[in-house]
């Protein structure tokens, strides 16, 4: 049973660019949430979603960035136009309740780095 | 909305006992989990908290006094592996984060 997959690993981005990251859940998890990462800092909340619905967004930039759980494939967070502030660790995280409580898990993240 | 406080750094030698304390204000409450994470690679579940009191698993143990909105998590016989930064979370449905405290264990 693969744990949450995230993909890229790694990405690399000029500014002004779109940058899209996604997440695949542990099997059976249908909640999954989206966190930032600053170096020498903690896991902030940006969204929590259900498939196809977005059920807490509140730590998300009012402006250019975006997420969906869609019915079929990975969720996805996207984030247009890209800034250096963007760059950071962004770890999605899979339960299979919609209580994050014990049975969370998080994947490796992807590293953006705007340049 | 949420907070959490816990000390940005403890450091301990190898064999000790270290305490990371947790306080926490909140306007939603489930419980209190704590996660380790190594050079920033994926945070890893260590211990969750809904009741009041202690749980223990393994050298790691976790107290909750959730009418002190306070928890620690208690690393026992510290092993050089255990360098690492652990996180509080407090549990609202979805979990919000304290900034994380750096353990160094030494020789």
């Amino acid at each position: 049973n693969a744990g949450v997959m995230q993909n890229p690993r790694h990405l690399v981005r000029r500014r002004g660019q779109e940058a899209r990251l996604r997440c695949s859940p542990m099997k059976g998890h249908s909640h999954v949430y989206w966190y930032r990462q600053l170096p020498e800092e903690g896991l902030k909340f940006m969204v929590y979603l259900q498939k196809e619905n977005i059920i807490d967004e509140s730590g998300m930039p009012k402006e250019r960035f975006s997420a969906e759980f869609p019915k079929e494939g990975p969720s996805i967070l996207r984030i247009q136009q890209v800034v250096r502030g963007d760059s950071a660790a962004y770890f999605c995280a899979s339960s299979g309740q919609g209580v994050f409580g014990t049975e969370a898990f998080f994947g490796q993240g992807t590293r953006l780095t705007v340049v | 909305g949420q907070s959490l406080e816990q000390p940005s750094e403890v450091t301990a030698v190898e064999g000790a006992i270290v305490q990371i304390n947790c306080t926490y204000q909140t306007s939603g409450f489930y419980g209190l989990s704590w996660y380790q994470q190594h050079d920033g690679g994926a945070p890893t579940f260590l211990s969750y908290n809904a009741l009041d009191g202690l749980e223990e698993t393994g050298r790691f143990s976790s107290f909750l006094s959730r009418s002190d909105s306070y928890g620690y998590l208690l690393l026992q016989e510290l092993q050089m592996k255990d360098s690492a930064s652990y996180f509080c979370a407090v549990i609202d449905g979805k979990s919000t984060f304290g900034d994380g405290t750096t353990l160094t264990v030494k020789p």
